[in-house]
């Protein structure tokens, strides 16, 4: 079965750090694009950036670039996001999903990982 | 930044035909997408390349473009397609995606 499974909940304080995973099985892990979607509280689809897990090259949101690090570690199938200085505006469920190759859409999605950010 | 303009809701009756629009810019030029959401789950691709069915999705779902205005139709709406609606696409050089505001179905 085809699948990305993500890492469990965060709750953070504004300023920490961290990196949240997102692990695929069933596939050519390398094969396939890997996306970063957020959704806000109560809000709609946002897409952040997404990565290359053959060669590491990411591309990234403008509104976003320059705040998160998008990354992938092809010998376990791992993608991750990170930040090094958490905003309470970060709070959110983050979404991982696979660029389909001949649908170019994000046809397999992560089950979501909630990061609140609070003092 | 590019965005795509979708209406924030839209109701309909079981049986009737749903549909929902997607405007921007680049449309005539970039393929969009659809995606089905439901409270408390992930997103589904139900539509892609403007106008393809992902196989398992029903053929009541359908998608068309003319100039800057991507729909998705849903014919015969089942209470089970009540859900959040969002479009995608990507700006004019294909740099980066971007999804619609999303529509909200409400199946009366």
């Amino acid at each position: 079965e085809v699948q990305l499974v993500q890492s469990g909940a965060e709750v953070k304080k504004p300023g920490e750090s961290l990196r949240i995973s997102c692990k695929g099985s069933g596939y050519n892990f390398t094969t396939y694009w890997i996306n970063w979607v957020r959704q806000m509280p109560g809000k709609g689809l946002e897409w952040m950036g997404s990565i290359d897990p053959s060669d590491s090259h990411a591309n990234y949101s403008p509104s976003l670039q320059g705040h998160v690090t998008i990354s992938s570690d092809k010998s376990i199938s791992t993608a991750s996001l990170q930040w090094t200085s958490l905003k309470a505006s970060d709070t959110a469920l983050y979404y991982c999903a696979r660029q389909g190759r001949t649908t170019l859409g994000m046809d397999v999605w992560g089950q979501g990982t909630t990061v609140i950010v609070s003092s | 930044s590019y965005e795509l303009t979708q209406p924030p809701s839209v109701s309909v009756s079981p049986g009737q035909t749903a549909r929902i629009t997607c405007s921007g810019d680049a449309l005539p030029r970039q393929y969009a997408y659809w995606y089905q959401q439901k409270p408390g789950q992930a997103p589904v691709l139900v539509i892609y390349k403007d106008s393809e069915r992902p196989s398992g999705i029903p053929e009541r779902f359908s998608g068309s473009s003319s100039k800057t205005t991507v729909t998705l139709t849903i014919s015969g709406v089942q209470a089970e397609d009540e859900a959040d609606y969002y479009c995608q696409s990507t700006d004019s050089s294909g740099s980066y995606w971007v999804f619609g505001g999303g529509t909200k179905l409400t199946v009366l």
